[in-house]
């Protein structure tokens, strides 16, 4: 089973701030790269489906771009508003099959 | 469209009780998946369902844990007995059936055991 890893585990960032965050996972055998938003009492939403090495996606204020050959993804939100605060998981399928988390980014944003 | 469904949302048993959860997935989605989150991990995946037949459970402690998905729709995840290590959150997801596209969750069930 693939090994996907995040960091930092924990951020707190003052509202307005932009930060970024980092998915690691094994270059090969690359199948897809996700990214799921996972706000308190919610259920976990997906923010992006990434296939393509060099892919930049944007939703908002958030985008997130991949790096199949180093085996990275970095997810970076601009101007960050309490709303923002969740935890950030990355997935990456095992083999193709099934999706492996990684232990998510808890990012709290103080008004 | 509605969105994935699970039952209870919260549950607190004594170790050595059982409990069950359902998931009701979205209409059409032919893959459903059980994952358990610990606090401070990712969910991990315990049992993954193509229609009603078993893709993947390697991570499903059998010995404890069954789930089934009868007639390829809702799912039963059960833990007989429950142990304190079961305290966790139990996510369901489904998806359309491609193993690269986008996971649709459910709001989880959150499982203490005492």
């Amino acid at each position: 089973i693939l090994n996907v890893e995040q960091s930092p585990q924990s951020l707190h960032v003052q509202e307005g701030d932009s930060t970024n965050f980092t998915c690691s996972f094994p270059s090969s055998n690359f199948y897809a790269l996700h990214w799921y938003r996972w706000e308190t009492a919610k259920s976990p939403e997906a923010l992006f489906v990434m296939t393509l090495n060099g892919d930049e996606k944007k939703k908002g204020r958030i985008s997130a771009t991949l790096n199949t050959k180093e085996g990275y993804s970095y997810l970076y939100i601009k101007g960050s508003q309490p709303e923002d605060s969740a935890t950030y998981l990355c997935a990456s399928p095992n083999y193709g099959q099934n999706f492996v988390f990684g232990p998510g980014t808890r990012l709290s944003v103080l008004p | 469209e509605a969105g994935v469904a699970q039952s209870p949302r919260y549950k607190i048993i004594e170790k050595r009780q059982s409990v069950a959860f359902w998931c009701n997935p979205i209409s059409g989605h032919a893959t459903l998946y059980w994952y358990q989150q610990i606090l401070g991990q990712g969910p991990k995946l315990l049992i993954q369902f193509q229609n009603n037949g078993v893709v993947d459970d390697s991570q499903l402690p059998k010995d404890r844990f069954s789930a089934e998905r009868l007639k390829g729709v809702d799912s039963t995840l059960k833990i007989q007995p429950a142990k304190l290590e079961d305290s966790a959150v139990y996510l369901c997801a489904s998806s359309l059936g491609t193993n690269t596209g986008e996971l649709f969750f459910g709001e989880g069930s959150r499982l203490t055991v005492l």
